[in-house]
């Protein structure tokens, strides 16, 4: 069974540019998550997808946006950036949420480097 | 944002040794996760566990589910070198409007010496 692909695995953007990034979850996931990590605020929380919809966000300004097609596959995408948002970005896919069915398989992340 | 205390941040140690690392939080959390990091990729799963008390293992793995649900403390018997790298603790919420959200911890780096 194939993992959670995520594309690319490494950018370079400069500051006011934006980035979409990409994400397969494993097949018959239907939800999706992103999260962000960097060395001083470790993995942070952003946003969910569940069929199209976005079911939970995190606490991250609006130049952060994603989106999830009827495959189950998703994008995000931050505009306008900002140094700080150099960051390993992970995507995880899970089943949708039942008790006893939490466990989230992440990617091997997309490594952006903002200059 | 919300981040679990998860301690100790690093740990030095022999190959042959016992590992414990745990992680505390001020919210009860619904289910408790276990991921190992190498450098450059992705965190992968080590052991969930979804019961208030629940011990659970995994090979050389064991954790646990604190009573409370506010802990969860994870054990790594007989370490060997390919233990290496960075261990994170994760809550999911209570109920269904937390979805798969998760809280992480820290992170603890541990190195092994041959």
């Amino acid at each position: 069974k194939a993992g959670v692909t995520q594309t690319p695995r490494y950018l370079i953007k400069t500051r006011g540019q934006q980035v979409t990034l990409s994400c397969s979850p494993i097949s018959g996931h239907r939800s999706v998550s992103w999260y962000q990590q960097t060395p001083g605020q470790g993995l942070q929380f952003l946003f969910e997808y569940f069929s199209e919809t976005q079911r939970n966000k995190g606490n991250f300004p609006g130049r952060f946006s994603g989106r999830q097609f009827s495959n189950s596959r998703s994008e995000m995408n931050v505009s306008t950036l900002e140094l700080g948002d150099s960051a390993l970005y992970l995507c995880a896919s899970s089943l949708p949420w039942t008790p006893g069915t939490g466990e989230l398989f992440f990617g091997e992340g997309s490594r952006l480097t903002v200059l | 944002g919300q981040q679990l205390n998860q301690s100790p941040q690093s740990m030095f140690i022999q190959e042959g040794e016992d590992v414990s690392m745990n992680c505390t939080s001020s919210s009860i959390f619904n289910t408790w996760l276990w991921y190992k990091q190498d450098p450059g990729e992705g965190p992968v799963l080590l052991i969930a566990l979804y019961k208030a008390g629940e011990l659970t293992s995994n090979g050389r793995l064991t954790a646990q589910f604190g009573i409370t649900r506010k802990d969860s403390f994870l054990n790594i018997s007989a370490s060997i070198p390919s233990d290496v790298g960075i261990y994170f603790c994760a809550g999911q919420g209570v109920g269904e409007t937390s979805g798969s959200r998760l809280t992480f911890g820290e992170g603890t780096q541990l190195t092994v010496n041959p």
